[in-house]
């Protein structure tokens, strides 16, 4: 199984300004996906982020707004741009291991 | 590309009896079809999974069947307990080289109430 971390755990942001979101794992992965799960509802994914080339976006995310990095087999980050209200959601990262997927413990996004 | 549907969206049982969650996909190329449990305010966690290649699977009071000619798949949870309660999502996603998955559709989630 996979081990992954994320930081923060949990922020409050003011509109307009930007969060980065770090995303760990303990092992060398090629793909890690990137969900959002706005309140009470189901986990949608953002992007597919592979190392050494540039980010999927699913239709209705855009670069511009949720610029993702892969520098590494083992780490990734998430940033949420210019951020509103309606961004206020828990971002989790994932990862294929084994014949499964392993989720983050998600970061948790409110924004004023 | 895929939607998942999943039906009910809530579902409220007492201890001891069975729950039933179905869902259907739409891409007939998906061949692999997990489904997850989410406590609040926890990761989701996988709780058991198939794949298109078998159409049943069991693991203790949990079972999942699949019907790809009919494209759903559903979850049967026996013996209800008290710490069922939770959500309980399905997906669906296909292989993207060797032995990973590729990126998971989900379904809309159900909410499982098991009350003593």
């Amino acid at each position: 199984s996979a081990v992954i971390s994320q930081k923060p755990s949990r922020d409050i942001c003011q509109r307009g300004t930007s969060l980065t979101i770090q995303c760990q794992v303990d092992s060398q992965v090629t793909m890690m996906f990137w969900y959002r799960q706005q309140p009470g509802q189901s986990l949608t994914l953002i992007a597919t982020a592979n190392q050494g080339s540039e980010a999927t976006y699913e239709s209705g995310f855009v670069i511009d707004k949720f610029p993702i990095s892969r520098p590494n087999l083992t780490f990734s980050t998430l940033t949420v741009s210019n951020m509103s209200p309606e961004d206020s959601s828990i971002y989790l990262c994932s990862v294929p291991g084994g014949n499964e997927q392993f989720f983050g413990p998600g970061t948790r996004l409110t924004v004023l | 590309g895929e939607n998942v549907e999943q039906h009910p969206s809530t579902l409220s049982v007492q201890e001891g009896d069975s729950a039933v969650i179905k869902c259907t996909y739409s891409d007939s190329a998906s061949n692999y079809f997990p489904w997850y449990k989410q406590e609040l305010g926890k990761r989701p966690q996988l709780i058991i999974d198939i794949r298109s290649n078998v159409g049943e699977k069991k693991d203790q009071r949990i079972a999942v069947t699949l019907n790809k000619t009919a494209k759903h798949f559903s979850l049967h949870i026996t013996e209800t307990q008290p710490e069922d309660s939770a959500v309980y999502f399905c997906a669906a996603s296909k292989n993207a080289g060797g032995t990973s998955y590729g990126k998971l559709t989900f379904g809309q989630g159900t909410i499982l109430t098991v009350h003593p």
